[in-house]
């Protein structure tokens, strides 16, 4: 069956680090994969999106790696700030070319002083 | 508007009870999509919209749920006669185009079934 995880427990990292996500997925051939930030009682926010055929996108302090042999990404936020403290989720964009967004359950990131 | 808006915020029924949402999205996106989102943050696609035109439907509920996107109102989602379950968070998204494009996200509607 397909199935994207993430980190289901909380991220606490220290202020200054690097904080690394992870989603795997199975069963899907996903053309696109986004990264969104949702904070508590709000819609989720979008933060970067990579193609299928592209390894690495960067934007600030925020990075984001795509396995396609692996069926995963890798999220990075460097220098973390308390700021930054949300659930983060992805989500794959489908290759039926409807692009209807599937997500996945996110990962709650807790960035200390 | 250069935000989705979604209306009401916080939604109470009555079990049986009739529930209906509304979304305005960008001015100028083409393209609606309804989302669940209940415990743990599980997302589930609901249905999307080219402008008027129902796109891809394959997430609905058809038996109790409906939705339309008519010209000059907001988009609205419909459950009919609602159940315990349908207690979740109903976000509204839009995007200009097709094909990786962001979508944005509104402030979602809390509906409540007791």
């Amino acid at each position: 069956s397909q199935k994207i995880e993430q980190n289901s427990e909380a991220l606490n990292i220290q202020e200054g680090k690097t904080a690394t996500l992870t989603c795997n997925y199975t069963n899907y051939s996903p053309a696109y994969l986004q990264w969104y930030r949702q904070d508590p009682g709000r819609g989720p926010v979008f933060l970067l999106l990579i193609r299928e055929n592209e390894k690495e996108k960067r934007k600030e302090r925020l990075k984001v790696t795509f396995d396609t042999t692996l069926k995963q990404s890798l999220f990075h936020i460097t220098a973390s700030q308390p700021a930054d403290s949300a659930t983060y989720l992805c989500a794959l964009g489908d290759d039926t070319g409807f692009q209807k967004l599937v997500f996945g359950t996110g990962t709650r990131l807790l960035v200390s002083p | 508007g250069e935000e989705v808006a979604q209306t009401p915020k916080h939604l109470v029924r009555g079990e049986g009870q009739k529930a209906k949402l509304y979304c305005a999205p960008i001015k100028g996106h083409s393209y609606v999509f309804w989302y669940q989102q209940v415990l743990k943050n599980e997302f589930k696609f609901l249905i999307s919209f080219q402008n008027e035109n129902v796109f891809d439907e394959t997430g609905m509920p058809k038996e109790r749920f409906s939705a339309k996107c008519l010209p000059n109102s907001p988009c609205s989602l419909e459950i009919q006669a609602t159940k315990l379950e349908d207690s979740a968070v109903y976000f509204c998204a839009s995007s200009q185009d097709l094909d990786g494009e962001t979508q944005y996200f509104g402030p979602g509607t809390r509906l409540l079934v007791l």
